[in-house]
């Protein structure tokens, strides 16, 4: 079965740090791994994917996350934190031929002045 | 257009009533999605339609009916909710797996249902 584990459900950071949030995957096959991001009572929008092509990704909002399958990890980072990072992030997998994506359990971001 | 719209945003629906959700894309997917988020939570899946076919169901109540009119359309049919049903619910559409290609689901901005 496919599933993801995200560690930390809260995770704060100040203004300009580093901001790492990890997704650790189980999958029995190649997974296919997406970081989405969600602001208050709105939709699911897509940071990131990995699709085998690289191991390193680039996102949008100058998010990067890197595919791992010695740790079966896809930690998601960003250099220098900004306020309006500030948000509720999930991880997500899904496999070839099925159409299913399953979700971590979400980190919310905080970012302090 | 990489847009899923979805209405109404905001519904306040009675126990007794009957309403419906409705979610459209034009972005040629040929899998479209219903998941339900509650407070603080992540989306779970109800409902795939894969090339308009229901594919998957999520052991979702019967009080839950979705329909998929055609390629761009999908609704939820919400009739005799519980107070518990209240959350947010989540269209999503991806382009398929069809071609032996995965891609990531677009959604859209969701619809909040509070059941009183």
């Amino acid at each position: 079965a496919q599933s993801v584990t995200q560690l930390g459900s809260h995770v704060s950071v100040s203004e300009g740090a580093l901001v790492l949030l990890r997704c650790n995957y189980s999958s029995s096959v190649p997974p296919y791994l997406f970081w989405y991001v969600q602001y208050p009572n709105q939709g699911l929008q897509l940071l990131l994917k990995y699709t085998s092509a690289a191991t390193l990704v680039k996102g949008i909002n100058g998010f990067e996350a890197e595919f791992k399958k010695s740790e079966t990890s896809f930690h998601l980072t960003k250099p220098s934190a900004h306020m309006s990072d500030a948000a509720e992030y999930f991880c997500a997998v899904t496999k070839y031929n099925f159409n299913k994506f399953y979700f971590g359990s979400g980190t919310k971001l905080n970012v302090k002045p | 257009d990489t847009e899923v719209t979805q209405t109404p945003k905001h519904l306040v629906m009675g126990m007794t009533n009957k309403k419906s959700l409705k979610c459209e894309q034009h972005m040629g997917h040929r899998a479209m999605y219903w998941y339900k988020q509650k407070a603080k939570k992540p989306p779970e899946l109800m409902f795939v339609y894969s090339y308009e076919k229901l594919s998957i169901n999520e052991s979702v109540p019967s009080r839950f009916s979705p329909e998929c009119p055609n390629s761009s359309l999908l609704n939820l049919h919400l009739h005799a909710l519980q107070p518990e049903d209240s959350a947010l619910y989540l269209c999503a559409s991806s382009q398929g797996t069809g071609g032996g290609k995965v891609t990531e689901a677009f959604f859209g901005q969701g619809t909040r249902l509070t059941v009183v």
